[in-house]
């Protein structure tokens, strides 16, 4: 399983873009890169997935330079409800299994 | 709508007394899981089960049985609880992977168990 790496927090202001980096050095070929999102005593909900280049949804953009080392998760536009813990996985090929991290803990402030 | 419900969603007993916690997936989903969650060790994944029949354990299987007979249901019974047990607990379902692509998973909402 690739080992994930992202700070630990971040703060931010409503209505800023936040953009939180994820570092997966040891990424197989095949692995794909997901984010999860989790409220204060909810289950993670799934955000958004990639596996090169840029990846955009309704709800956050995933950048993933050529070499696939790291990742980007981008969220336009923060507001007070997107506090949350955000995790970076590299779930492998043909595998289920969840490794959760510590995540960033994103605090968003009016 | 498409989702995993868990039963009960609060739950306090005492050390010994055998309990069930129940997750059932609307989704026809194969895979299914269960995770506690502590308190400065994350989500940390219990037993799962890549379909009907067939289970294995995860990272933290110790004091926990599970069982799936239907592809719906996948219930976590702790046969004599302590309070080490005490956790947030989680259930999760997606399909599986057969290719490169990736079936994100659903979680349920939680069970809060305490065992005194």
């Amino acid at each position: 399983l690739a080992k994930t790496t992202q700070p630990i927090s971040m703060d931010s202001y409503e209505g800023q873009e936040v953009n939180i980096t994820c570092s997966h050095n040891n990424i197989a070929t095949n692995d794909y890169i997901t984010w999860y999102q989790q409220f204060p005593s909810q289950g993670p909900r799934f955000i958004i997935q990639g596996y090169k280049t840029k990846v955009t949804n309704e709800v956050a953009s995933l950048f993933i330079p050529a070499d696939r080392k790291s990742s980007t998760l981008s969220l336009p536009r923060v507001s007070l409800s997107d506090t949350a813990v955000y995790y970076c996985l590299v779930p492998p090929e043909g595998f289920q299994k969840l490794v959760f991290g510590t995540g960033t803990r994103l605090l968003v402030s009016p | 709508e498409a989702q995993v419900t868990q039963n009960p969603r609060y739950l306090i007993t005492v050390t010994g007394k055998k309990l069930t916690v129940t997750c059932s997936q609307n989704m026809n989903h194969e895979y299914m899981s269960w995770y506690r969650q502590d308190p400065g060790l994350g989500l940390r994944q219990i037993y799962y089960s890549m379909n009907v029949e067939v289970t294995d354990k995860g990272d933290v299987p110790e004091g926990y049985k599970v069982s799936r007979k239907e592809k719906r249901n996948f219930p976590l019974i702790l046969e004599s609880p302590s309070p080490n047990q005490t956790s947030l607990y989680f259930c999760a379902s997606s399909f599986s992977r057969r290719t490169s692509e990736y079936y994100e998973q659903y979680f349920g909402p939680g069970t809060r168990l305490t065992v005194t």
